[in-house]
Formats: structure tokens, sequence, C-alpha cells
């Protein structure tokens, strides 16, 4: 049982290239999301999925993409990255409709030059 | 949207020490879930404790406990016997239990464990 698993760990950026961040989870959850961090801002929402083909915009959605075909799987792409997305990002996912925590992957480091 | 709020950004204990960590939400909901989350340098979020808001007990997970003052919109979490391990970033969290599922997190609050 692998949990949330991210891919990269980290990645360096030029401005205006595109790139996918990939996250699956193993535990049949329902929803997953995608969080970015910044210091002092705490977590903030993009994207989230309450379950295959079905997304929604969170908090700071502009410049990012999601799908999600699978159950599992729940890719963020960054269509043309800009130094403000230079950050920490968080896949994470839990069952709906009950009162279980998040589950987070490790984190993805972004560095956008 | 709710809002929660963490208006410690640093604290700092004595090992073997207790510290509380403040969190305050903002919420017209009667049905939600509480969470403080633990974040070391290793970057790996993990839960420490959860609170139902139906439940008037605090919620206990060994040297963790919470003080959930659920009129005040109050959810501090108390260390006690302070570790260096303890030393991290800690988030509040909350949860609808309506029909939204997204987490609202605070902006989180250092922690310092001075030996």
């Amino acid at each position: 049982n692998a949990g949330v698993t991210q891919t990269p760990k980290f990645q360096v950026l030029k401005t205006g290239q595109s790139m996918t961040l990939q996250c699956a989870q193993d535990m049949n959850h329902e929803y997953m999301s995608w969080y970015r961090q910044d210091p002092g801002m705490g977590l903030r929402l993009i994207h989230y999925s309450v379950g295959a083909g079905i997304t929604d915009q969170g908090e700071v959605p502009n410049g990012y993409n999601v799908s999600r075909s699978t159950t599992e799987d729940f890719p963020l792409r960054l269509l043309s990255a800009a130094p403000s997305q230079t950050s920490v990002y968080f896949c994470a996912s839990s069952r709906t409709r009950t009162p279980g925590e998040q589950y987070f992957g490790p984190g993805t480091r972004l560095t956008v030059t | 949207a709710q809002t929660v709020t963490q208006s410690q950004p640093e604290m700092s204990v004595q090992e073997a020490e207790t510290v509380t960590l403040s969190c305050t939400y903002d919420t017209s909901e009667s049905d939600y879930y509480l969470f403080w989350y633990k974040q070391p340098p290793s970057r790996q979020m993990i839960l420490v404790i959860r609170q139902e808001a139906y439940k008037q007990q605090n919620a206990t997970e060994n040297r963790f406990s919470v003080n959930f003052q659920k009129a005040a919109k109050s959810f501090s979490l108390k260390i006690s016997d302070s570790q260096l391990g303890d030393a991290a970033m800690y988030f509040c969290a909350y949860r609808s239990g309506g029909s939204s599922d997204q987490f609202y997190f605070g902006t989180g609050t250092s922690l310092t464990v001075i030996p």
C-alpha cells in the first residue's frame, strides 16, 4: 500500500515551459486535490475532484489544468510556467462524506526561472 | 468559504514543557471536522489529531490533546512533555460535513523545541 505518490520530487522549469505533476493513490479514495504551499500562506487549494470525470476549481486555479480519467490518478498540468508558480505542490486524497482526514503525497518542489 | 486562522506564526517551548497552539475558524455549519497536521522538515504532512464537531469530548492522542470550544469556534492543540521531534510546522484544518468535501487550512505555526 503506497498511499499517495507524487512525481517528480524536484523540478526546475524555464518561464513558458509546460509540465505535468503526477499524482496517484491506491486507497480507492473518491476525493483528490492539489495544493500549493508558499511561505506564510499555508496550503491553498488549486483544483479538486470528487470522482473520475469530475473536477472543480479551488482558490488559486489560474495557470493550472487537471483531469481525472481514473479514480487513482489526478495529474496537474502547468500550461505555461511563470515565476509566480514557484512553490511546493502537494497532492492529497480522502474518502468523501466521512470525517476522514486527507492523506498527502511527499510534495514536489517546483522552481520556475 | 470557511476561514481558518492561526494567529501565532512562531512558537517555542522548552523540552519536556507544555505548549498550546491556537486555531480559530469561521463557519455557519453545524456539522464539520477539525484536524491538526504536523509538517516536519521532511515536508511530509502527518495527521496529529482529529475532532468531530458533534462530539463534546476533546480528542486526545498520547501527548497531544485539543481544547475544542464549539461556541467560540476555537480549536487549540496542546502538546505535553514536548520532545525535540515535535519541532515542525503545525497546520489547523477544517473540513465541511455537508455537501462540500473541501478542506481549509490555516497559515501554520512554526514550533521550535529548545533543548
